[in-house]
């Protein structure tokens, strides 16, 4: 079975430094991984995956992130937080394996504070 | 286009009662899965439909059921309400296929039991 850890369940950054909120996973194939971000009283908000290919995958907002096969990891970064910025991050993993569908498979979740 | 969209928003019942919740992915979408959130458990997967058929269920008992229409339009129904099902239920549509990875989520309908 698959799973996803997010170690923090908060991170705090002042606006205009760079981020990164980590994400490490164990799923028995290839990851298919995934970031979302949900603002108060919404719905997830996809902001980018990796699938295969380059391990530095770019997305929406200025995002992005790197995916290290050796570790496990899927960290997602951007170069200068906004204040805006501030939601809670989900990192998510999908099984591949057949008869799985479409199943996402969450991380707990990292609330993000960009304080200005 | 327009996006997922869930009704009703928000939703109070009392212990005992049943629920239904509507979910109509974007337009196009045939894949619909449903997940609970919940401050103490996170996100959790409850089932997807694609074509009218279940094809994964989550760990769920057998008082969380869904359908799924011919126009891809998903309901969810809990039955006999417990306290610890006041959560927000997110539905997510997707172009299903092994290219087509994004799930695109809906704001969720917020039940609270009381």
């Amino acid at each position: 079975a698959q799973s996803v850890a997010q170690p923090e369940d908060q991170v705090n950054v002042a606006e205009g430094n760079p981020l990164t909120v980590k994400c490490t996973y164990s799923v028995s194939g290839n990851p298919y991984l995934f970031w979302y971000v949900q603002y108060p009283n919404r719905g997830l908000q996809f902001l980018l995956k990796y699938i295969t290919g380059d391990n530095l995958v770019k997305g929406s907002y200025g995002f992005e992130a790197e995916f290290n096969k050796s570790q496990t990891s899927f960290h997602l970064k951007k170069p200068s937080a906004l204040v805006s910025d501030s939601a809670l991050y989900f990192c998510a993993v999908r099984d591949m394996t057949a008869n799985a569908g479409n199943m996402l498979t969450f991380g707990g979740g990292t609330r993000l504070m960009v304080k200005p | 286009k327009a996006g997922v969209t869930q009704t009703p928003r928000y939703l109070i019942k009392t212990r005992g009662q049943q629920v239904t919740l509507s979910c109509s992915p974007i337009s196009g979408h045939r894949s619909v899965s449903w997940y609970q959130q919940t401050p103490g458990q996170g996100l959790q997967f409850l089932f997807e439909y694609f074509s009218e058929t279940q094809r994964n269920k989550g760990n769920f008992p057998g008082r969380f059921s869904g359908r799924q229409f011919s126009n891809s339009r998903s309901e969810m129904n809990v039955s006999t309400l417990e306290l610890g099902d006041s959560a927000l239920y997110l539905c997510a549509s997707m172009v299903s296929g092994r290219l087509n990875n994004e799930q695109f989520f809906g704001p969720g309908t917020r039940l609270t039991v009381l």
